[in-house]
This record gives structure tokens, sequence and C-alpha cells, in this order.
């Protein structure tokens, strides 16, 4: 079966860095999503990766390793403002989105 | 700024009520999704469409019907309400390449009563 595995809660510390692992069982592999969702709002894109590596982009960064089946997203200098779902999704071999359940990020002061 | 539109935000209806979410975008894209979603729970696909004249069943498509009618609009609806039903749902569209990102539409939460 296909699967999505990322834990349920994470706790942070304004202004620390925190890494979001996400493991993922799919019917092929057409690369790794990362969405941030804020309590009763829609997901917002935040970054793509197909190929093995880091993907940098300003305060967040994914990594995906293909051979392990793995991403993590780290976020740095934490803000009050990221906390939110983070929602992990592999896109299958018919090219469709195989969703987590998300990562609840709750940051204190 | 994504340009994709849900109404109603909001809808309390009875069982057996015949119902149809509204979903609008205007920024061409080809493909477009039905996802149902609950609270702290993954997103589940209802349906998709490539285009114009297509529609695609996902894992929850049973009690659900779509239209592809013009590109910007893609309407679900659901021919009996009941309160399994009860749950958000979140329109999303995306360029035809797989790469691209899919855009999320704000929701309609519905309670069936």
């Amino acid at each position: 079966g296909q699967n999505i595995d990322q834990p349920t809660e994470m706790t942070a510390t304004e202004g620390a860095i925190v890494q979001i692992n996400c493991t993922y069982q799919t019917s092929g592999f057409n690369g790794l999503f990362w969405y941030q969702q804020h309590a009763g709002e829609a997901p917002t894109f935040l970054s793509y990766n197909v190929l093995d590596g880091l993907e940098e982009k300003g305060r967040f960064s994914s990594f995906l390793s293909r051979s392990k089946g793995y991403s993590y997203l780290l976020l740095k200098e934490l803000q009050m403002k990221d906390s939110a779902s983070y929602l992990c999704a592999s896109k299958d071999s018919n090219y469709q989105l195989i969703w987590g359940a998300g990562t609840k990020l709750i940051i204190k002061p | 700024e994504a340009d994709i539109y849900q109404t109603p935000r909001y809808l309390v209806i009875g069982t057996g009520k015949k119902i149809t979410l509204e979903c609008s975008q205007t920024m061409g894209h080809d493909k477009m999704y039905w996802y149902q979603q609950d609270p702290g729970m993954e997103l589940h696909l209802i349906h998709y469409s490539y285009g114009v004249n297509s529609t695609e069943k996902g894992d929850l498509s049973s009690e659900s019907t779509v239209s592809r009618i013009r590109t910007e609009h893609f309407p679900l609806t659901l021919e009996s309400a009941r309160p399994s039903h009860t749950s958000q749902y979140l329109c999303a569209s995306s360029e035809f390449q797989d790469s691209s990102e899919a855009f999320f539409g704000q929701g309609t939460r519905l309670t069936v009563v």
C-alpha cells in the first residue's frame, strides 16, 4: 500500500531550528512536496524535491533521499507565525499526490 | 496570490438534501482537484480533472459527482447529504506539468445535520 509517515506534533522555541521528517512508500515516485497549513486555512506550497539533495528557500529548506524514501523540512530562525501544520505529500506513478496527516508545529516564546 | 475561489465557505444542511460546492480558478490551470479533509487528518482525493470534459474518480468518489464544462469551473455535487459527509472540502488546481504545485481554495466546511 501507499503510506506517508510524519510525526503528529512537534514543539520548538522561537528563534530555534526544527527538522520535520517524512518517510514515504508509494507505488512509483514523481516528486515530494511540502505544504504549510494554518488552522482552518488552505494548504500553501513550500517546496518540491524530485532529485536527491537539499533545496534551500530562505528560512526553509527541504531534503530528499529517494533511496531511503525519506525527506525532511528544516525551518530556521523560527517565528511565532510558523506555528502551523506541515504536510508532506509524495506524487506516485499515476502522478497523484499521496498526503501525510501533517505535523502540527507549536512554537513557544 | 492564488486565484481560486470556493463557495460557500460554511454550509449547514439537512440529511437527504442535494448540494453543490462551487470552485472556480482564474489561472487557466488544466488540472483541478477536490479533496476531503477532517481535522488533523490527511487530505483524501475525491475527484480530479485534467481539463475540459475530463473527470476521474479518486478514493472517496462514490457518493459525489463532478463536471468540467469550462476550464475555470469544477463543481462538486452530493446527491443526498448524510452526516458522514460532514467535513472540510478543499478544491485545488495546478498547471499540467508534474512538478507544478497545487493552489488551494479556502475550503468549504460542510455540516450535515
